[in-house]
């Protein structure tokens, strides 16, 4: 059984498209994150909710908006996608807020834009 | 903002031989994480330390962290190329930044047979 599935794998699109990227988890945690890795494999967290409400946003452009529809679900939209927003997009969940539990990661989504 | 640096940034070595990767902040973490992550996967977690001079052993494995809770090592013994992978630690923040975890850059390892 996957833990933290997203969808799609890959995602290749033109600039100044409107995409989506969804992301589900089974495990029952209450807290998941959006993290973009770049192409020299740096990891930063995007936003991160907890039980549907958002509690992290980092300094991200506003083209990018997530929503949560319940706890087991977080979808990131991006809006006039533009060429920088090419990496890979990570989906992951944990118990709770603390950090100390760890996080269960998807298996990325690689979006490239051109 | 806590910033972590992972060093070596990329290491080879023959199968048999052994390595440690550090990663080393000048901010106090409430956690630090080991993850390894594939080609085409995400991150995957190997263990958590929460205590000042904690050890702790995976098999082969082998992580510590820093007394003052600043920085971390991961040493491994009898390297096989199954270990081949990219090795990222990541800490939990204190306080308000109690609620995230912060990645360093990774250490990418390759290990031939």
């Amino acid at each position: 059984d996957t833990a933290v599935s997203q969808t799609p794998k890959y995602l290749v699109t033109q600039m100044g498209n409107d995409k989506s990227i969804k992301c589900e988890q089974n495990l029952g945690h209450d807290t998941m994150y959006w993290y973009k890795q770049d192409s020299k494999k740096f990891l930063k967290i995007m936003f991160s909710y907890n039980n549907k409400e958002l509690i992290i946003n980092e300094t991200v452009p506003n083209r990018f908006s997530p929503k949560s529809p319940d706890k087991a679900h977080l979808n990131l939209h991006i809006n006039s996608l533009e060429l920088g927003d090419s990496a890979v997009y990570f989906c992951a969940s944990s118990p709770e807020t603390q950090t100390q539990y760890g996080y269960t990661f998807g298996s990325g989504t690689r979006l490239t834009v051109v | 903002t806590q910033l972590l640096e992972q060093s070596p940034q990329f290491l080879s070595i023959q199968e048999g031989e052994n390595l440690t990767v550090y990663c080393n902040s000048s901010s106090v973490f409430s956690s630090l994480q080991w993850y390894r992550q594939e080609p085409g996967e995400g991150p995957v977690l190997l263990v958590t330390v929460v205590t000042g001079g904690e050890v702790k052993k995976l098999k082969r494995l082998t992580f510590q962290f820093g007394d003052a809770r600043k920085d971390s090592s991961l040493h491994i013994t009898a390297a096989q190329p199954g270990d081949t992978g990219l090795y990222l630690c990541a800490g939990g923040g204190l306080g308000n930044a109690g609620n995230m975890l912060t990645f360093g850059g990774g250490t990418r390892l390759m290990v031939k047979p």
